[in-house]
């Protein structure tokens, strides 16, 4: 069974330009869920995904991001204009069960390193 | 406001011993918790997790402990192996909720 993948791996851009992440979940997993570490923090929530539907948003920082899952696949991550603040590693995760319900165990993607210039 | 917090940011053990880290909480809403191992240019990976109904739980060489009264969860490792050496973070969740808080991680250093 293939994991969680994440494009690109690695990605540098000037500050102003814009960037898509993008995740493919475990085939099966409804939920879906994006964060951000920065610089040895915490790894931070940003949103959940319950197949197309955005459960929780609460975590994205503005109105820069703009996360998308059509369909209920594979999820894109938008950052427009890209700000210095925004470097950091982007992580997307998927699970079957979901927080709500509890004891949710999430699978991890290597993570995309955005570094803005 | 952070919820979730790993006030050690690194840890060196000699292999073979016991590595202890260590996890606080704040919201008393938590009802599981998880210890995810992250290796470089990775994502983090499950390690062991327990539900608030438990006080210990224990899978190989990995054990976790829940103190509630005092919020506080410690991941024991026994024996430690040069393998170890990653990042690990603590998190936590709770039914009704919709997201997983995680700390800040620690990175431990197992010496051969």
């Amino acid at each position: 069974e293939a994991g969680v993948t994440q494009f690109p791996s690695h990605s540098v851009i000037e500050k102003g330009q814009t960037v898509t992440l993008r995740c493919d979940p475990i085939s099966g997993h409804d939920n879906l869920y994006w964060y951000r570490r920065v610089m040895g923090k915490e790894i931070k929530f940003l949103l959940h995904f319950v197949k197309e539907s955005k459960q929780d948003e609460s975590g994205m920082p503005n109105n820069r991001f703009l996360a998308e899952r059509t369909g209920g696949t594979y999820s894109t991550l938008k950052v427009q204009p890209a700000e210095l603040e925004d470097s950091g590693v982007y992580f997307c995760a998927s699970s079957t069960k979901g927080t709500r319900m509890g004891t949710d165990t999430q699978y991890f993607g290597p993570g995309t390193r955005l570094t803005v210039l | 406001d952070q919820q979730v917090k790993q006030n050690s940011p690194s840890l060196s053990v000699q292999e073979g011993r016991i590595s202890i880290l260590n996890c606080d909480y704040t919201n008393s809403m938590f009802d599981y918790f998880l210890w995810y191992k992250k290796y470089p240019a990775e994502g983090p990976t499950f390690l062991i997790s327990i539900s608030s109904i438990k006080d210990k739980n224990e899978d190989g060489r990995f054990t976790v402990f829940l103190n509630k009264s005092a919020k506080h969860l410690s991941l024991h490792i026994v024996p430690s192996q040069p393998g170890d050496s990653a990042v690990y973070f603590c998190a936590a969740s709770y039914t009704g909720g919709f997201k997983t808080i995680f700390g800040a991680g620690t990175r431990l250093f197992v010496k051969a």
